[in-house]
């Protein structure tokens, strides 16, 4: 599976949109891009997730790129509750039933009152 | 989306002893599990593969018979760490494969193990 970077940090004032950028520049045609985040001493919790298209959900915004190359997960109203580490994962389907996550650093969001 | 349940959400033993953590998945059937491990500030590690019916996949590194995995059922994938010493205290994690939603993986909520 591809990798993916982050930053290891960023914050946001509540209210605001967060804007979390990933690159996976080594992305292959049959991977996805995962969003997946962690609430301190919390199993992670699945966010969303896209091939090529834009995808949206009750939760956040997926943005890809055209190339694929890069993604940026969109919280359009960010509570401080969104606090928690965020990670941006690649997995393709191709490898089979044992197709697995591989968790990096994450990127570190803090909302700020 | 899926909800996966884990029990007990923390342990405290003495070390020499066996626990076991159970992952349940509460609304779907998930023929793939996964067991992760976490240390203090640091990322999620995959321990192991669970197919139900079959013997689990460990991943390089982890013992298959200090950690015991068993996934006798759709819904249930087990994992018993035997004779526990105190470096085996960590966050245990399960997940499992939504097939219903593009295999997806839901996680569990984790359990905190404490060995003395």
């Amino acid at each position: 599976d591809a990798k993916t970077t982050q930053p290891p940090s960023m914050d946001c004032a509540e209210g605001r949109a967060a804007n979390l950028p990933c690159n996976h520049s080594t992305i292959s045609g049959n991977e996805y891009v995962y969003w997946y985040r962690q609430i301190h001493s919390q199993g992670p919790q699945y966010i969303i997730h896209g091939l090529k298209n834009n995808e949206t959900n009750e939760m956040a915004s997926l943005i890809i790129t055209e190339d694929r190359k890069s993604s940026t997960l969109i919280l359009p109203h960010a509570t401080l509750r969104d606090t928690a580490v965020y990670y941006c994962i690649v997995l393709s389907f191709y490898t089979g039933a044992n197709s697995k996550l591989t968790f990096g650093k994450g990127i570190t969001l803090s909302v700020r009152p | 989306g899926a909800v996966v349940s884990q029990h007990p959400s923390w342990v405290i033993c003495k070390s020499g002893t066996s626990v076991k953590i159970e992952c349940r998945s509460l609304d779907f059937q998930a023929t793939t599990m996964f067991w992760y491990r976490q240390f203090p500030k640091q990322s999620l590690m995959l321990m192991a593969t669970s197919n139900e019916g079959s013997k689990a996949t460990y991943e390089q590194g982890v013992e298959k018979d200090k950690f015991l995995i068993n996934h006798a059922s759709l819904t249930l994938s087990t994992l018993t760490v035997t004779s526990a010493h105190p470096e085996d205290s960590s966050f245990y994690i399960c997940s499992a494969r939504e097939p219903r939603y593009q295999e997806t993986q839901y996680f569990g909520p984790g359990t905190r193990l404490l060995v003395l």
